[in-house]
Order: C-alpha cells, then structure tokens, then sequence
C-alpha cells in the first residue's frame, strides 16, 4: 500500500517569496492534515480537511498561508509571503476516519522549508 | 491549557542498554494516548496507541505503559539498537471538543556503539 505522498521534499526561499506544498494522502483516507514541525518541537496542526471540506483551521496563520483540497484527495499548502520564522518541516498526514482521535495517523516524509 | 510535557528533551545511550522516556499530560478528558518514533528527516511512524483502560501495550522491544489516574506514560526501550536514534514523541487524544491531538516536543536518542 503506497503511503502519504508528498513533495518538494527540500525547498528554499528568500523571505516573501512564494512556496506551494502538494500532498497525496492514503488512497481512500478521507481526513488530511497540514503540520507544521519547527526544529526540535512536536508538530503543530495548521489545517484538517475531511474529503474537501475544512474541519479545523484555528490555528492556520490566514493572512499568509492558504490551502485546499480540491476533489477530496489531494492538497496544496500554499505560503505568500514567507517569513524566516516559517522555516520548518511541512508534515502531511491522512486517516481513514473523521476524527484523528479514533484512527490511526499516517504521515508523510515532509518538505522541508528553510527561508533565508 | 492542554499541554504535553515529555523528558528528558535528549538521551545518549550505548547499545544493547535499556531506557526510559516520560511523558506528562493534563488533556482533559482523555481519549488515548500513542507514541510516535520519528527518524531523522522522516514523518512520525505510529510505535503504540493506549486507550483509558490499557495500562501497557508492546511492539516489539518498545512497551508503553499508560497511568491515566496520574497522567503520565512512559516509553521504555529494551536492548538498544543503532536504529532506535531518533526523536520520540507522546501524542495525546481528547481536549473539550473530544477529537484534538496535542503533540509533546518530543525526547531525542542517540544510540551509541
């Protein structure tokens, strides 16, 4: 079974420059979620869709990051303008349920942001 | 606040020897708990989830054990291996709304020769 696809695994940018994060979850997994992993701390969720609509955005910074999930399979993250301070590993993660609580969690390998 | 506290932040041990990690958390209520092993560069790769009513659960030479009365677990490693370097993090399940996840910063290891 293929696992969490995502890419650019590396990506670097000056700072307000523009980056684009894709994403292609477990087939058949209806719930995706964006993390965001600084450098030595545990993921923190930005956003979590279920088939294309959004669940939970609470913590997604709207005046800079965007992203969707067309057709309810795969997902874009989208950062402009980016900041230094958005330098972080970028962690896609699907599941088959609804709620993460209830099922297991797949990630992906991540794409790496460093903004210079 | 639900928080997710975990230690040490980093361990250095030599192969072949055991260790422990900790993991404090104040999730209320309290749906499970999972440990995470993430490589270096890599996603995190589920190792155990815990619900109220386990207490240990194993996979492998990793055993979880889970005190929901005190809020804490542990994660202890038998017999060390080289591949075991690699940042372990506690996830709990719950909050108000029943369905967050909230991640600890997680405990570094490095397993020496």
């Amino acid at each position: 079974e293929a696992g969490v696809a995502q890419s650019p695994r590396y990506k670097i940018i000056e700072k307000r420059q523009s980056v684009a994060f894709w994403c292609n979850p477990i087939s058949g997994h209806a719930t995706l979620y964006w993390y965001q992993q600084i450098l030595g701390q545990g993921p923190k969720l930005l956003i979590q869709f279920q088939n294309n609509g959004v669940v939970d955005d609470s913590q997604l910074p709207k005046d800079r990051f965007s992203a969707e999930r067309l057709k309810g399979v795969d997902s874009t993250l989208k950062i402009q303008p980016a900041k230094l301070e958005d330098s972080a590993v970028y962690l896609c993660a699907s599941s088959f349920g609804k709620w993460a609580n209830t099922g297991e969690l797949f990630f992906g390998e991540g794409s790496r942001l460093t903004v210079l | 606040k639900n928080q997710v506290e975990q230690s040490p932040q980093s361990l250095i041990i030599l192969e072949g020897k055991n260790c422990t990690l900790q993991c404090n958390y104040t999730v209320s209520p309290f749906s499970n708990l999972r440990w995470y092993k993430q490589d270096t560069g890599r996603g995190p790769v589920s190792l155990t989830i815990m619900t109220f009513s386990e207490n240990t659960k194993s996979n492998g030479r990793y055993t979880a054990t889970l005190d929901a009365d005190t809020k804490q677990s542990s994660l202890h490693i038998t017999a060390s291996q080289l591949s075991d370097s690699a940042s372990y993090i506690c996830v709990v399940s719950g909050g108000p709304a029943g369905n967050k996840l909230t991640f600890g910063g997680g405990t570094r290891v490095l397993v020496k020769p």
